[in-house]
C-alpha cells in the first residue's frame, strides 16, 4: 500500500527560486493537510482541503499557495523562496469522520539557501 | 484561535510509568489527538479523545477533561523504544482543522 506519497524528499533551494513539493494519497481521503516542522518544533499547519476544488489557510500560510483539482492530489507551491521556508514538510490525509486517523507522507526535507 | 500547551521535555527510567500533560484553549473543539514522532520519522497515531474520560490501548492510555481544556497520555511500562516526541493536536469543531502544540521530547534511560 502506497498510503501518502511525497516528493521530493530532499531540495535545496536558492533564494528567489519556485518549486512544487508533491503530495499524492491513494486511500480516497477528502481531507488533506500540509505541515511544516522546525527543527525540535512541533507541526504548524500551512493549508488544508476538505475536498477536490476546496482549500483553506491553516497557521503560516504566507508564502506558500496550494491546489486540489482531484481527491489523490495535494501539491503545495513554494513562490520566491526565503531562508525562513526551510524546514520539513509533511503532507497527511485522513478520511471521513471526526476520529479519523491522520496518515502521514514520510516528509520533504527542504533547505533555502 | 487556539493555544496548546505541553512541557518541553521529560525524563524518566525504564519500567516506570510517565504522564505527559496537554492543556488546550480553542474556539471550538472537536477531539483531541495524540501522535508518537521518533527523531527523522514521520508523526503516527497513537489515540483520540472526544468524550470526557480514560481511554486504554496496551501500554498507552489516554485523558480527556473538555471542562478543564486538559488532557495526558500515560504511558506504563516504559521501554527504550518510547524515547520519542509525543504530540498533541486539536481538531476544531468545524472545519476538520487539526493543530497540534509543540510536541514533548520523552527520554528513556536505563
Amino acid at each position: 500500500n502506497a498510503g501518502v506519497t511525497q516528493t521530493p524528499k530532499f531540495r535545496i533551494l536558492k533564494i528567489g527560486q519556485s518549486m512544487t513539493l508533491q503530495c499524492a494519497q491513494d486511500m480516497n481521503h477528502n481531507y488533506m493537510y500540509w505541515y511544516r516542522q522546525d527543527p525540535g518544533m512541533g507541526l504548524k499547519l500551512i493549508y488544508y482541503s476538505v475536498g477536490a476544488g476546496i482549500t483553506d489557510k491553516g497557521e503560516v500560510p504566507n508564502g506558500y499557495n496550494v491546489s486540489r483539482s482531484t481527491t489523490e492530489d495535494f501539491p503545495l507551491r513554494l513562490e520566491l523562496a526565503a531562508p525562513s521556508q526551510t524546514s520539513v514538510y509533511f503532507c497527511a490525509s485522513r478520511g471521513q469522520g471526526a476520529g479519523g486517523e491522520l496518515f502521514f507522507g514520510e516528509g520533504s526535507r527542504l533547505t533555502v539557501l | 484561535g487556539q493555544n496548546i500547551d505541553q512541557p518541553t521535555e521529560m525524563t524518566a527510567t525504564e519500567g516506570a510509568i510517565v504522564q505527559i500533560n496537554c492543556t488546550y484553549q480553542t474556539s471550538g473543539f472537536n477531539g483531541l489527538f495524540w501522535y508518537q514522532q521518533h527523531a527523522g520519522e514521520a508523526p503516527t497515531f497513537l489515540s483520540y479523545n472526544v468524550l470526557d474520560g480514560l481511554e486504554e490501548k496496551g501500554r498507552f492510555s489516554s485523558f480527556l477533561s473538555r471542562s478543564k481544556g486538559y488532557s495526558y497520555l500515560l504511558l506504563k511500562e516504559l521501554q527504550m523504544k518510547d524515547s520519542a516526541s509525543y504530540l498533541c493536536a486539536v481538531q476544531r469543531e468545524y472545519g476538520n482543522k487539526l493543530v497540534f502544540g509543540a510536541g514533548t521530547i520523552l527520554r528513556v534511560k536505563s
